[in-house]
């Protein structure tokens, strides 16, 4: 079956580094993405990974291995405003999302 | 960048009433829009994936006579809840994916922000 798994919540410092982990199981595989969900809102989009290796952009960096099947996301430099849900999603073959359940970010200062 | 709009963004309404959600791609044409529900605290559930001009495809447990979908354009996808009940008071949230150059991938989904249904 097709599967993602992330951890649930996990909490760091203001200023710190924190990664976010992400593994997946699917049939085929069309990329990794990376969204961020604030409570209350809907989810936006932060970063695709095709290729191995790792896409920066500005305090985020994203991570790709497709041997493993596994993907982080790096939050550098965190702000208060970095708490939210981050939810991890593969594109299988048929190019359909499989959404991971998100994990919850605290920051405190 | 891509945008996706949804309208209304809250709804209140008696048991028993229709509310239609509408979704819009304002700079980009959507070939598949996708209808999410999602209840406090728990992830996104896929309700429906449609493509413009055909039949939507219906998550397994998610009633299509309920839930009534229509991909009339490839910018505006509708959602009507049917004869609504307080077990369908949630979130929903639609995505559109498109089909331009633009965007990181062609396959990318960008979320409207989402629309609070509230029956009572």
């Amino acid at each position: 079956g097709q599967n993602i798994d992330q951890p649930t919540e996990m909490t760091a410092t203001e200023g710190a580094i924190v990664q976010i982990n992400c593994t997946y199981q699917t049939s085929g595989f069309n990329g990794l993405f990376w969204y961020q969900q604030h409570a209350g809102e809907a989810p936006t989009f932060l970063s695709y990974n095709v290729l191995d290796g790792l896409e920066e952009k500005g305090r985020f960096s994203s991570f790709l291995s497709r041997s493993k099947g596994y993907s982080y996301l790096l939050l550098k430099e965190l702000q208060m405003k970095d708490s939210a849900s981050y939810l991890c999603a593969a594109m299988d073959s048929n190019y359909q999302l499989i959404w991971g359940a998100g994990t919850k970010l605290i920051i405190k200062p | 960048g891509a945008v996706v709009s949804q309208h209304p963004s809250w709804v209140i309404c008696k048991s028993g009433t229709s509310v239609k959600i509408e979704c819009r791609s304002l700079d980009f044409q959507a070939t598949t829009m996708f209808w999410y529900r999602q209840f406090p605290k728990q992830s996104l559930m896929l309700m429906a994936t449609s493509n413009e001009g055909s039949k939507a495809t219906y998550e397994q447990g998610v009633e299509k006579d309920k839930f009534l979908i229509n991909h009339a354009s490839l910018t505006l996808s509708t959602l009507t809840v049917t004869s609504a009940h307080p077990e369908d008071s949630s979130f929903y949230i639609c995505s559109a994916r498109g089909s331009l150059t633009f965007m990181p991938t062609q396959e990318t989904q960008y979320f409207g922000p989402g629309t609070r249904l509230l029956v009572l």
